[in-house]
């Protein structure tokens, strides 16, 4: 079993749509969670981390998180052609500085 | 603005040419990371370092080793370059300060074609 599964895609929603990425983990003791946008052939960059189960909003994302369930999720509102991008799923265990990323899941946004 | 930076964005070698790949950090952080990129199998960890001259291996560390002479720099070396270490390497850093909080900042990354 993968330490971080995601479902690879690709994942297609019209434009101003909900777009729902998910993301799930085996390490029981992993503390954080984050999620990164990767476009094509540039390097991923951070869009949002959380820690705490329940949901955290910053702007049109939303992160939410069910240690229980040992699943953590992206939505994307009003969903934008920009938004078009590979999204990492990736999980750290306090103390342990190294992260453990998922596949990636790509997701078009189509006008 | 933080950075961290890769000495090139493309690089093409023969196979068993030594190969060397810099990673610079502005940020004095103690951690730095050298992953693989490969369609489908997502960012695969080759190796690590929480601090000068000290490194981990991560998940695929065969045929690869590295260097940590100086905090802001790291470096990936491929021994005896073969055709599957084709791939896009990327580098990130972190802060062992920030606690859970210990977000990973990439460089460009080097696009590397072993020929």
């Amino acid at each position: 079993q993968k330490e971080v599964e995601q479902n690879s895609g690709p994942l297609s929603v019209p434009e101003g749509a909900i777009a729902s990425l998910n993301c799930t983990y085996s390490d029981r003791g992993s503390q954080s969670f984050f999620w990164y946008r990767q476009y094509s052939g540039k390097s991923p960059e951070l869009i949002m981390f959380i820690y705490s189960n329940g949901d955290k909003e910053d702007g049109r994302f939303t992160a939410q998180l069910n240690k229980a369930s040992q699943y953590v999720s992206l939505l994307i509102r009003d969903s934008q052609p920009s938004d078009s991008a590979t999204y990492l799923c990736a999980v750290n265990t306090y103390n342990n500085n190294d992260m453990r990323f998922g596949a990636g899941t790509r997701l078009t946004v189509k006008p | 603005d933080v950075k961290v930076t890769q000495s090139s964005r493309y690089l093409v070698k023969r196979t068993g040419e030594k190969v060397f790949l810099e990673c610079v950090q502005d940020m004095d952080h103690e951690n730095m990371f050298w992953y693989r990129q490969d369609p489908g199998l997502g960012l695969r960890l080759i190796y690590f370092s929480y601090d000068v001259k000290m490194k981990e291996k991560g998940d695929i560390p065969e045929g690869y080793s590295v260097s940590r002479e100086k905090k802001e720099r790291f470096s990936l070396i491929l021994e005896s370059a073969s055709t599957n270490q084709t791939s896009m390497y990327l580098c990130a850093s972190s802060s062992r300060l920030a606690g859970i909080h210990n977000e990973q900042f990439f460089g460009p990354g080097t696009r590397l074609t072993v020929l």
